[in-house]
């Protein structure tokens, strides 16, 4: 299938700082990428959904002022967490989706974000 | 409501059994459904895809019933390495291609 790569892997940071996180279709373009947040023991929730070119549309809950989203182009999507808190810590996992194909979606690793 | 539900578990079965997980959605809509398996700490890996008329692969059977909305997941011969979380994933293509989780069920195979 499919690569998707996320970088980093994991960081801790302090309360008040931004983290970056990247998310990378290798071998593919990507026409829509997701940003997805995990808490242990729950499941994937959807962030926003991230068109090439366009904004990006937010869940409902989801604060677009904290969680900044880029999609710059078909094989690249940010995720900025602003003025992190300690709630933000969690594992956000991005995955990336071609229309026309099969509707799978890939996911990267994900990025274990801790905020101290 | 939630889009797609699923029993949580855990199913904890010994090797060999076979399991059954049912997933339901509540959008009559829905377009493609997928069953991922997610290990502790991990990202999703899909599956399968499960079509229409059903499909096999291997020791995992899976099943739509458009009519009483839910797929299921059959595991046959379970190997200790079957043991992780499956999650239901539902695809509504008129939505922005909008996929939707549920919760996982977690399955245990024991020695």
């Amino acid at each position: 299938g499919a690569v998707v790569s996320q970088h980093p892997s994991w960081v801790i940071c302090k309360s008040g700082t931004s983290v970056k996180i990247e998310c990378r279709s290798l071998d593919f373009q990507a026409t829509t990428m997701f940003w997805y947040r995990q808490f242990p023991k729950q499941s994937l929730m959807l962030m926003a959904t991230s068109n090439e070119g366009s904004k990006a549309t937010y869940e409902q809950g989801v604060e677009k002022d904290k969680f900044l989203i880029n999609h710059a182009s078909l094989t690249l999507s940010t995720l900025t967490v602003t003025s992190a808190h300690p709630e933000d810590s969690s594992f956000y996992i991005c995955s990336a989706f071609t229309s026309g194909g099969s509707n799978e979606q890939f996911f990267g690793p994900g990025t274990r974000l801790t905020v101290l | 409501r939630k889009e797609v539900e699923q029993d949580p578990g855990p199913f904890n079965v010994p090797e060999g059994a076979t399991v059954a997980f049912n997933c339901t959605y509540s959008n009559s809509a829905s377009q493609s459904f997928f069953w991922y398996r997610q290990d502790c700490r991990k990202e999703p890996k899909l599956l399968m895809s499960v079509y229409s008329s059903g499909n096999e692969d291997g020791r995992f059977t899976a099943q739509l019933n458009r009519a009483s909305q839910y797929i299921s997941l059959l595991i046959r011969d379970s190997k200790l390495s079957d043991s992780a979380t499956y999650l239901c994933v539902v695809n509504m293509e008129y939505n922005f291609n909008k996929f939707y989780f549920g919760s996982g069920t977690k399955l245990n195979v024991k020695p």
